[in-house]
């Protein structure tokens, strides 16, 4: 089965920051990948979709790219609301794998 | 607005079999566009897929979990259950259903609609 890392598994910085997040698979998977945002004792939410496109009502802040086994998914100006933490998650073929989560809290 | 909401017990004994189920409200589960699945989180820790299952009871389940899981549906009721058998310490967490796209949804294979999660402990 096709395994998926993150990387950092955390990290702190300041409103206003760019935060970028990596997600890599063990094997390559296209652009079948999406990115969930789950807040502190809330629901995972869909954040983005075939690697790049942005599910309906999240902010432009939210950004994804990859393709293969190497995606990104960038936040570019980092907000308080933002503190969460966030998986990615293959699905060119069961089983649908998440990765292991990145927190991300403010400095 | 489409709502997923499981319910079951919250303490299963082990070696016994976890049961729960999910009621959809605001949509049809009949949907060739859209699967069901389960996904858990053990407290404090990460997601993790357990199955998937279509209107027309195609199933797939996680290979780590295959032996112990049967995912199936009522249409009828417009729910879909989740059991797990011989459940150990190791399957206590949150457990989740929510609505999986397909390659002909807006969301491709994505889960794009969650319940809130039912807390399952097992222990005696």
């Amino acid at each position: 089965d096709i395994q998926m890392t993150q990387s950092p598994s955390s990290l702190s910085a300041s409103v206003g920051d760019r935060v970028t997040i990596t997600c890599r698979a063990s094997q390559g998977i296209s652009n079948y990948l999406g990115w969930y945002q789950q807040k502190p004792g809330k629901v995972p939410k869909l954040l983005i979709y075939g690697a790049s496109t942005l599910q309906s009502g999240v902010p432009s802040r939210f950004s994804g790219s990859g393709s293969g086994t190497d995606f990104t998914l960038t936040i570019s100006s980092l907000q308080p609301e933002d503190v969460a933490t966030y998986y990615c998650q293959k699905y060119n073929l069961a089983p649908f794998t998440f990765g292991p989560g990145t927190k991300v809290d403010i400095k | 607005q489409l709502q997923l909401q499981e319910s079951g017990p919250g303490l299963v004994r082990p070696s016994e079999t976890l049961s729960l189920t999910c009621t959809v409200s605001g949509g049809s589960i009949s949907s060739v566009i859209y699967d069901w699945a389960w996904i858990r989180q053990p407290p404090g820790k990460g997601l993790e897929w357990i199955g998937t299952i279509s209107y027309t009871g195609d199933t797939y389940y996680n290979p780590s979990l295959q032996s112990r899981v049967t995912i199936s549906v009522d249409m009828s009721k417009n729910q879909f259950s989740l059991n797990l058998s011989s459940v150990t310490a190791a399957d206590t967490a949150i457990y989740f259903c929510a609505r999986q796209g397909t390659w002909t949804a807006t969301v491709d294979w994505c889960f794009d609609y969650w319940g809130q999660g039912n807390l399952v402990t097992v222990s005696s």
